[in-house]
């Protein structure tokens, strides 16, 4: 299986702060790659998809980029509603693998 | 409105069978795949496997595959998730959600609101 390695696994900000989040694989995926917002008690909400296209509907704060093995999801001025947990997913190999998380705080 | 709607929480015994759903509707079902992910509780999100609704398809996860069923139904656009002998272990919240990929990939675009299932004796 792929291994997807987030990091940090929790970083605390304060709002307005700029954010980035690392996400490494165990090996090349392209830009087989998607990002995640998941608030507490909800179901997981797409970002990002094909490592930097923003979803529909989703701010433009929120910017992914990269490709290969390493990736990065970026928020460019954090807003309350943005701390949550994220996580990338890769789907260039079955199974399909999350990252473990990164849950941003509220500092 | 484009949504999918899971079935509502359950709880049952070790060695008790389930079967959870998940049904689509606002958009073409057959027109893209329907994955299931496990989140035990307080832990990150697990992909489980897929399945195709348009000829039934399915692939899995090795960490699920021989422990769980997927499959779906296109007549009434829905997927399930099924168990023939539930362990305490299977203890979490289920989610299904829809994706594509065609050339590249479009990510699990729309999610199901979960199905909490317990297991407990």
């Amino acid at each position: 299986d792929i291994q997807m390695t987030q990091s940090p696994s929790s970083v605390s900000a304060s709002v307005g702060d700029r954010v980035t989040i690392t996400c490494r694989a165990s090996q090349g995926l392209g830009s087989w790659l998607a990002w995640y917002q998941q608030r507490p008690g909800k179901a997981p909400k797409l970002l990002i998809f094909a490592a930097s296209s923003l979803q529909s509907g989703v701010p433009s704060r929120f910017s992914g980029s990269g490709s290969g093995t390493e990736f990065t999801l970026t928020i460019s001025s954090l807003q309350p509603e943005d701390f949550a947990t994220y996580y990338c997913q890769q789907a260039n190999t079955f199974p399909y693998t999350f990252g473990q998380g990164t849950k941003l705080e509220i500092k | 409105e484009v949504q999918l709607v899971q079935s509502g929480a359950e709880v049952k015994k070790p060695g008790e069978s389930l079967r959870i759903s998940c049904k689509g509707s606002g958009f073409t079902f057959t027109s893209y795949w329907i994955s299931w992910v496990r989140q035990m509780p307080g832990k990150g999100l697990e992909w489980m496997g897929r399945v195709d609704p348009s000829d039934s398809y399915t692939k899995y996860s090795p960490s699920f595959q021989g422990h769980v069923t997927i499959s779906a139904d296109k007549s009434t656009s829905t997927a399930y998730l099924q168990w023939s002998s539930l362990k305490a272990s299977d203890t979490a919240m289920y989610y299904c959600a829809r994706g594509r990929s065609s050339g590249y990939y479009y990510g699990m675009d729309v999610w199901g609101q979960g199905t909490t299932v317990t297991v407990s004796s």
